[in-house]
């Protein structure tokens, strides 16, 4: 199975600066007969169930606040926070979605410094 | 209301069975691939298993292969998790999630809760 790594575990931020977090995969995710990376993220505030953010590599889910964005290619990826805010702490995981079984990251818990 | 609901979660001895159920509303089921989630006391995502729209692809993580078995009524709106030969790692709370085909898992419930002990 594809192994997924985040990194940082653990992020503080500050309100209104950028952030970002890293995620590598053991397999490249590009599809190759459709050109198109599967790499998604996801964020799980505290007591909440998860949310989808951004679906192959790129695409923000609806409702998504276009201060997050996701960039990469093959193996190596980033979510990135334009600015941060109060309501963006929580821990984000990125999941690839190119095999079956599906792999999470460990998740990367953001926080507020 | 677009959601999906899930139920059947509790406590069960080591070696023993449940049925999960997953009531979806709002959306026509079988337009989509399904999605069993669990997320174990204080740890991470972990992905069980997923189903296609019409039943034909079946698929499971490692840890619960043989041993869970996922299906679906599309006319009854409903997913299910059948999971046998329960262990005590199998403690968590457990997520039905639309999609993880290759659009995302977009709408999550907000999960059941599975506590296997002696």
């Amino acid at each position: 199975e594809i192994v997924m790594t985040q990194t940082p575990l653990s992020l503080p931020v500050t309100p209104g600066e950028p952030a970002s977090i890293s995620c590598r995969s053991s397999l490249s995710l590009l599809d190759s007969d459709d050109g198109r990376t599967y790499l998604e993220w996801y964020l799980q505030k505290p007591g909440q169930s998860p949310r989808l953010l951004i679906y192959r590599l790129s695409d923000r889910a609806s409702g998504v606040p276009d201060r997050f964005s996701g960039s990469g290619s093959g193996t190596d990826f980033t979510l990135k926070i334009s600015r941060v805010e109060a309501e963006d702490i929580g821990v984000y995981y990125c999941m690839q979605s190119l095999e079956f079984p599906r792999t999470f990251g460990q998740g990367t818990k953001v926080e507020i410094k | 209301q677009v959601q999906v609901v899930e139920s059947g979660g509790g406590l069960v001895k080591p070696g023993g069975s449940l049925r999960l159920s997953c009531e979806t509303s709002g959306f026509i089921l079988s337009d989509f691939y399904m999605t069993w989630i669990r997320q174990a006391p204080g740890k991470g995502l972990e992905w069980i298993s997923g189903i296609s729209s019409s039943s034909t692809y079946k698929n499971y993580a490692a840890s619960v292969k043989g041993r869970f078995s996922i299906s679906r009524d599309n006319a009854k709106r409903s997913l299910f998790l059948q999971m046998n030969s329960l262990r005590v790692d199998d403690t968590a709370v457990y997520f039905c999630v639309r999609g993880g085909g290759r659009y995302g898992l977009d709408l999550w419930g907000q999960g059941t809760t599975v506590a296997v002990s002696s």
